[in-house]
C-alpha cells in the first residue's frame, strides 16, 4: 500500500510554455501533499505544502505565480509550471502523507525546458 | 549551522560489508526520524521510521536515534550491490507542521 504516482514521468517543452504535473495517491487519502524539486546531486528542496480545498503554502523564495498548485481532491494535486524557462529544468517530486503522517513519494517528473 | 547535516560521501564498500550512515541535527524539537533510499532518477522510498530515541530493526537495516547527542544512524548489514543508492535522512517535529527536513543524502556504492 501507500503508492503515489506522478504523470508525466518526463516532459520536454519549449521555453515559454506551461507544463502540468499530476500527483496522485493511489490507495490512500492524503491529508497533505508536498511538492519538491531536486537538482542533480542535491537534496530535495521543498517548494510548497498543499491541502485539499485550500491554498498552497509556498516556501520562501518560491514564486507562487510561476508554480501554480491545485489540490482538487484528497488523492490529486497538480503543479503547473507557467511560462517555463531553461532554469526551471529540474526533477520535480511530490509526496503525500497518510493519517499516520508517514510521507510517501512519487517517482518524480523530469522537466527539460529547451 | 544547517538544521540537518549529512555527509554526502560518496561512500564505496565491498559487497558484504556493514555500512554506517549518519546524520546530526540541531533542532531538539525533532521527534520523528526517517531514512529514505533514492535510486538514480527515482523518487525517495521510505526505509525506516523511528519515533524519539532507540533502535529499530528491519531485516538487514537498523536505525538508531540518540536524542541526547542529536545523532541518528542507519546500519546496513551484509550490504548488496542492489543497496547502491543515495540515502537521505529526514526528520520532523511532533505536532504542528508535517514538513520534513532532509539531509543532503549520502551516495552509497556497494561493489560486487
Amino acid at each position: 500500500g501507500a503508492v503515489v504516482s506522478q504523470h508525466p514521468s518526463r516532459v520536454i517543452c519549449k521555453s515559454g510554455t506551461s507544463v502540468k504535473i499530476e500527483c496522485r495517491s493511489l490507495d490512500f487519502q492524503a491529508t497533505t501533499m508536498f511538492w519538491y524539486r531536486q537538482f542533480p546531486k542535491q537534496s530535495l528542496m521543498l517548494m510548497a505544502t498543499s491541502n485539499e480545498g485550500s491554498k498552497a503554502t509556498y516556501e520562501q523564495g518560491v514564486e507562487k505565480d510561476k508554480f501554480l498548485i491545485n489540490h482538487a481532491s484528497l488523492t490529486l494535486s497538480t503543479l503547473t509550471v507557467t511560462s517555463a524557462h531553461p532554469e526551471d529544468s529540474s526533477f520535480y517530486i511530490c509526496s503525500a502523507t497518510r493519517l499516520d503522517l508517514d510521507q510517501f513519494f512519487g517517482p518524480g517528473t523530469r522537466l527539460t525546458v529547451l | 549551522q544547517k538544521e540537518v547535516e549529512q555527509d554526502p560521501g560518496p561512500l564505496s564498500v565491498p559487497e558484504g560489508a556493514i555500512v554506517s550512515l549518519n546524520c546530526t541535527y540541531s533542532n531538539s524539537a525533532f521527534q520523528y526520524f526517517m531514512w529514505y533510499r533514492q535510486y538514480s532518477r527515482k523518487g525517495p522510498e521510505l526505509l525506516m521510521y523511528t519515533y524519539s530515541s532507540g533502535n529499530k530493526e528491519d531485516g538487514r537495516f537498523t536505525a538508531q536515534v540518540d536524542k541526547s547527542s542529536k545523532y541518528i544512524s542507519l546500519f546496513i548489514r551484509d550490504s548488496q550491490p542492489s543497496d547502491s543508492a543515495t540515502y537521505l535522512c529526514a526528520m520532523r517535529e511532533q505536532g504542528g507542521s508535517e514538513k520534513l527536513v532532509f539531509g543532503k543524502g549520502t551516495k552509497l556504492t556497494v561493489n560486487p
